[in-house]
């Protein structure tokens, strides 16, 4: 079984700042991992997925991730926050590749942007 | 390129009533997937189909719930004799095949109210 721990239900940071949104997976076989935004009344878009290529992902719009097998972690990271950057983000599991064939979601985590 | 298409945007049916929400696939695309996402909760796997079959439907509940993707039109998601906590934005995406090096995109959602 599948399961995704997203620390923090809101995170706030200032515009400029450094934004880190955590990770933690659970999965049994080697994970596809995913990190999803989603603005307000719109659908999910994909930021970056891993998938056993680079540890270090990079994504649209300056976001990154790291995938750490020892610490079952997938952060994901901006140097500099925007005031666009503000909406919800979901980071995602699977085992079945690169699709959106059950997959299995965090919570999410709100980001806050602080002018 | 016309996106996920899914409609209605908002459904609002009674106890008891039937929903139907429909998803038009990326142009090209013949996998879809449906995602539930409860109030403050992660989205949830539902079903997934690839023109006229069923792969997946793992995430479906075992009654008053079921999909189709038929050869011609929509992907449609039905949900018999709605109850209160059928109440949920539904999302569905689509992608251009499985495996690893593909990428699926999600519709902006139909969110359901049970009255």
């Amino acid at each position: 079984a599948q399961s995704v721990t997203q620390l923090g239900s809101h995170v706030s940071v200032s515009e400029g700042a450094l934004v880190l949104l955590r990770c933690n997976y659970s999965s049994s076989v080697p994970p596809y991992l995913f990190w999803y935004v989603q603005y307000p009344n719109q659908g999910l878009q994909l930021l970056l997925k891993y998938t056993s290529a680079a540890t270090l992902v990079k994504g649209i719009n300056g976001f990154e991730a790291e995938f750490k097998k020892s610490e079952t972690s997938f952060h994901l990271t901006k140097p500099s926050a925007h005031m666009s950057d503000a909406a919800e983000y979901f980071c995602a599991v699977s085992d079945r590749g690169g699709g959106a064939d059950g997959l299995t979601f965090g919570k999410g985590t709100h980001l806050i942007i602080q002018p | 390129n016309a996106g996920v298409m899914q409609n209605p945007r908002h459904l609002v049916r009674r106890r008891g009533q039937e929903a139907r929400l429909r998803c038009s696939p990326m142009k090209g695309h013949s996998h879809v997937y449906w995602y539930r996402q409860l109030p403050e909760e992660g989205l949830k796997f539902m079903v997934y189909l690839q023109k006229e079959n069923i792969i997946d439907e793992s995430g479906m509940p075992k009654e008053r719930f079921s999909a189709e993707f038929p050869k011609e039109g929509p992907s449609i998601l039905r949900i018999q004799q709605v109850v209160r906590g059928d109440s949920a934005a539904y999302f569905c995406a689509s992608s251009p095949r499985r495996g690893e090096n593909t990428e699926a995109f999600f519709g902006q959602g139909t969110r359901l109210t049970v009255v």
